[in-house]
C-alpha cells in the first residue's frame, strides 16, 4: 500500500525548533518530488516547500524562508522539515505530500498530518 | 504570486443535485497545472482532478473539471451523500505553490 506517515509534532513554545519527518512506503520514494503542506485550525492549505527527487531543487513559501529546512533521506525513504525560530502562527497541521509522476505533478499521494502547536 | 479565489464560499445543495465550483485565479495558469481536492473533516486532502479536467485514479466519473486561463471549474454532476466536504483548487506551475481558500459543501 502506497502511505506517507509523519510524526514529530507537538508543543513548543515561540521561538523553538522541531523536526517533523515523513516515512514513505509502497512505492519509490526516491524518484518522486516531495512537498510539505500545512493548515492552520479552520483554515485553507498553505503550501510550505518543494524538494526535487535528488534534492536538486529545494523551493520555500516566503512565510517559513530562512526559518524552515527541507530535506530527504532516499536511502530511509524519509522526508523531512526542520522548523526553528518557530512562530505562534506556524501551528497548523503539516501535512507531507507527494507529487505525481510525468508532466501534470499534482499532489497525489498525502499523509495523515502531523500537529504543530506554537504557543507559550 | 498566483492567488486562487473560489467561489461561492459554502454551497447548500441537496443529494442529487449538481454541483458547480468555481475557481479564478489572478493571472493565467497552465492547465496542465490546475488541480482540484476533496477535504473531510479530520482527513488529509485528496486528489480529484489534475491537469484541470483529468480524474485521478478511483474518482467517480460524476466528478469532472473544466477550464483554461485563469477561470476553472469542477462540476459534480449528481451529489452522493459523501461528496459533501470542503474542495479546494491548487495551481502548481511554479514556485510559489497556491491554494484556494476552499469551497464548502454541504446539505442543504
Amino acid at each position: 500500500e502506497v502511505q506517507l506517515v509523519e510524526s514529530g509534532g507537538g508543543l513548543v513554545k515561540p521561538g523553538g525548533s522541531l523536526r517533523l519527518s515523513c516515512a514513505a512506503s509502497g512505492f519509490t520514494f526516491s524518484s518522486y518530488t516531495m512537498n510539505w503542506v500545512r493548515q492552520a485550525p479552520g483554515k485553507g492549505l498553505e503550501w510550505v516547500s518543494f524538494i526535487s527527487s535528488t534534492s536538486s531543487y529545494i523551493y520555500y513559501a516566503d512565510s517559513v524562508k530562512g526559518r524552515f529546512t527541507i530535506s530527504r533521506d532516499n536511502a530511509k525513504n524519509s522526508l523531512y522539515l526542520q522548523m526553528n525560530s518557530l512562530r505562534v502562527e506556524d501551528t497548523a497541521v503539516y501535512y507531507c505530500a507527494r507529487v505525481q509522476l510525468g508532466p501534470f505533478a499534482a499532489f497525489d499521494i498525502w499523509g495523515q498530518g502531523t500537529m504543530v502547536t506554537v504557543s507559550s | 504570486e498566483i492567488v486562487l479565489t473560489q467561489s461561492p464560499g459554502t454551497l447548500s445543495l441537496s443529494p442529487g443535485e449538481r454541483a458547480t465550483l468555481s475557481c479564478r485565479a489572478s493571472q493565467s495558469v497552465s492547465s496542465t497545472y490546475l488541480a482540484w481536492y476533496q477535504q473531510k473533516p479530520g482527513q488529509a486532502p485528496r486528489l480529484l482532478i489534475y491537469g484541470a479536467s483529468s480524474r485521478a485514479t478511483g474518482i467517480p466519473d460524476r466528478f469532472s473539471g473544466s477550464g483554461s486561463g485563469t477561470d476553472f471549474t469542477l462540476t459534480i454532476s449528481r451529489l452522493e451523500p459523501e461528496d459533501f466536504a470542503v474542495y479546494c483548487c491548487q495551481q502548481y506551475g511554479g514556485s510559489p505553490y497556491s491554494f484556494g481558500q476552499g469551497t464548502k459543501l454541504e446539505i442543504k
